[in-house]
């Protein structure tokens, strides 16, 4: 049973244009969501949280939006640097510290 | 200091060893964890200690034994494992209360049992 889906295994996109990385959940009593960046070799590293009750949250470069009627998020980085590339993990956390993190996006970023 | 430091980072095991992962963090976290990520997987929860305390346990096999024997470390013990437990091991660490809260990765160890 898969609650957090990554239906993108990867992406690629052009340095300096928009990514946008997706992920849609089954789960509605979810309550806040999570993006997690990860290179080889390196644990993941958190990038940027959603709560439930909110649409959009925004830091620097990063911006996660929420659809929750849809079950639905998305990251957007932009401009998208050479640096960005990793592979990206959605998480939902249900109750305190489980966290269900999807199947991740593998994103480049070409010169 | 910003670092969740697990030690070993490769481990190879025979089925009948016993062996241990361990994890330290001093960012004063009180929320501890493993995960488990296999190949092409996203990395999913074992176990959650909280206070020091095991809080969830996600119907692990008890050939995997966890212990926090204090606020800052956390330990991993492994006896009678299969081939198909040869995976990556993350231990995390976060604050404990709000949710949505980031949590801190180690690096892993990348566990083979043969």
């Amino acid at each position: 049973d898969q609650q957090v889906k990554q239906n993108s295994p990867s992406l690629s996109v052009q340095e300096g244009r928009i990514s946008i990385l997706n992920c849609d959940y089954t789960n509605s009593m979810f309550d806040y969501f999570l993006w997690y960046k990860k290179y080889p070799a390196e644990g993941p590293t958190f990038l940027i949280s959603i709560s439930s009750i909110k649409d959009k949250n925004e830091d620097g470069r990063f911006t996660v939006f929420l659809n929750k009627s849809a079950k639905h998020l998305s990251l957007h980085i932009v401009p998208s640097q050479p640096g960005d590339s990793a592979v990206y993990f959605c998480a939902a956390e249900k109750g305190a510290q489980k966290l269900v993190f999807g199947q991740g996006t593998r994103l480049t970023i070409n010169p | 200091d910003t670092e969740v430091t697990q030690t070993p980072k490769h481990l190879v095991m025979g089925m009948t060893n016993k062996k241990s992962l361990k994890c330290e963090q001093h960012m004063g976290h009180r929320a501890m964890y493993w995960y488990k990520q296999k190949a092409k997987k996203p990395p999913e929860l074992m176990f959650v200690y909280s206070y020091e305390k095991l809080s969830i346990n996600e119907s692990v096999p008890s050939r995997f034994s966890p212990e926090c024997p204090n606020s800052s470390l956390l330990n991993l013990h492994l006896h009678a494992l299969q081939p198909e437990d040869s995976a990556l091991y993350l231990c995390a660490s976060s604050p404990l209360g709000q949710g949505g809260t980031e949590a801190f990765f180690g690096q892993g160890t990348r566990l083979t049992v043969v």
